[in-house]
């Protein structure tokens, strides 16, 4: 089993949809989460840290279930923008574990 | 936008040559990492550091090696190429300071055919 899990994907979704993206990890402890952005051909670029708490920026919510060992992301209204690879990440033990990603398509 | 960069960008080269692939950060991150990723695949870690002198192998065998001679410079070398070695390699740094702002910043990456 991988450390890090994600929905496969694609997401093809309209302009405005409202779009979820799930990830498990299997490390109880792991200490700290992340989603990253990846465009095509291109690096990876921090979108959001995930705090225990859940948060908020813009159309972006990321949440964290510790319990569940789960993570998510939500966009809502999304933009065409908006379409990538979204790779969730997880810090254990000082080490950074990179989920496969799940890409996303918004069209017009 | 992060500090980090990557030379060459592309890089296309015959079977048997030696090659490095250059990432330099000014950040004075302290943490650096390079990642092997083939197109629509997920990312492996193949060195990392966590300081000057201080290097290890990552998830993914690999026949490339690395130094960390100054804190801001991570070179990687393949003595030998070969076509399997193509693929993309991203070069990261990190503070390494406190977990929770523990984020790496990448570079552009290069992507290297071996022909």
């Amino acid at each position: 089993r991988k450390e890090v899990e994600q929905d496969p994907g694609p997401f093809n979704v309209p302009e405005g949809a409202t779009v979820a993206f799930n990830c498990t990890y299997s490390n109880s402890a792991s200490q700290s989460f992340f989603w990253y952005r990846q465009d095509c051909r291109k690096e990876p670029k921090l979108l959001m840290s995930v705090y225990s708490s859940g948060n908020e920026d813009g159309r972006f919510t990321a949440q964290l279930n510790r319990a569940s060992q789960y993570i998510s992301l939500l966009i809502r209204d999304s933009k065409l923008s908006d379409s990538a690879t979204y790779l969730c990440v997880v810090n254990v033990n000082n080490d950074m574990r990179f989920g496969a990603g799940t890409r996303l398509t918004v069209k017009p | 936008e992060a500090d980090i960069y990557q030379t060459p960008r592309y890089l296309v080269i015959g079977t048997g040559k030696k090659i490095t692939l250059e990432c330099s950060q000014t950040m004075g991150h302290d943490k650096m990492y390079w990642y092997q990723q083939d197109p629509g695949m997920e990312l492996h870690l193949i060195h990392y550091s966590y300081g000057v002198n201080s290097t290890e192998k990552g998830d993914l065998s690999s026949e490339s090696t690395v130094s960390r001679i100054r804190t801001e410079h991570f070179p990687l070398t393949l003595e030998s190429a070969r076509p399997s070695h193509t693929s993309q390699y991203l070069c990261a740094s990190s503070e390494g300071l406190a977990l929770s702002t523990d984020t790496q910043y990448f570079g552009p990456g290069t992507r290297l055919t071996v022909l």
